[in-house]
């Protein structure tokens, strides 16, 4: 089965500062995908950065980095240079590749920017 | 092109009536899954549709049910609805590959009293 957990119920973190968000995993399959969401108070889900487990190299889009160790089965988010924008729930997710699109989600975190 | 639409966005409803959602995919999305978030569970997958057809369902009774329009449109719903039902319901749509990422709509926030 698979699990997502992320250990940090909230963080915060001042202006243009950088923060680490964790995130571990569990599953059996060799082949997925892991993303971060961002859920900001409109509610909307929101991609910000995926990794595809067959590739070694981090995935980065502009301020948004993570560091996927998959022999640990960790999958932290890196923000550089924190926005008030970026004030929201963050949550990891995984999907295995073979069957159904089917997300599974961690518990989210919580982060607060501070000005 | 326009995102996943949900409709309608907020519900109020009395215990024991039924429920229906809709969901407008991307154009072009063959895929429509849907989730229940609430402050206790989380976000929980519930079941998702490829061309008319549920491919997988997650954890949850018999009363609740979904189905896929030949258009993609995809609607779910709530029989014999309970206080513990009231949710945000999300839906999201992909391409139909397994090769790509969720689009979420804003939700319908259902509320039963």
């Amino acid at each position: 089965a698979q699990t997502v957990t992320q250990s940090q119920p909230e963080m915060s973190v001042q202006e243009a500062e950088t923060v680490t968000l964790s995130c571990t995993y569990d599953t059996s399959e060799s082949d997925y995908y892991l993303f971060w969401y961002k859920q900001p108070p409109s509610r909307q889900m929101i991609l910000v950065i995926r990794q595809e487990a067959y590739k070694q190299q981090n995935a980065t889009e502009n301020r948004f980095s993570v560091n996927f160790q998959k022999a640990a089965k960790s999958f932290s988010l890196k923000i550089s240079d924190s926005q008030l924008g970026d004030a929201a729930m963050y949550f990891c997710a995984q999907t295995i590749i073979q069957g159904a699109q089917k997300l599974v989600f961690g518990q989210g975190t919580r982060l607060t920017i501070n000005p | 092109k326009a995102g996943v639409t949900q409709t309608p966005r907020y519900l109020i409803k009395t215990r024991g009536q039924q429920v229906t959602l809709s969901c407008s995919p991307i154009s072009g999305h063959r895929s429509v899954s849907w989730y229940q978030q609430t402050p206790g569970q989380g976000l929980q997958f519930l079941f998702e549709y490829f061309s008319e057809t549920q491919r997988n369902k997650g954890n949850f009774p018999g009363r609740f049910s979904g189905r896929q329009f030949s258009n993609s449109r995809s609607e779910m719903n709530v029989s014999t609805l309970e206080l513990g039902d009231s949710a945000l319901y999300l839906c999201a749509s992909t391409a139909g590959g397994y090769r790509t990422e969720a689009f979420f709509g804003q939700g319908t926030r259902l509320t039963v009293v």
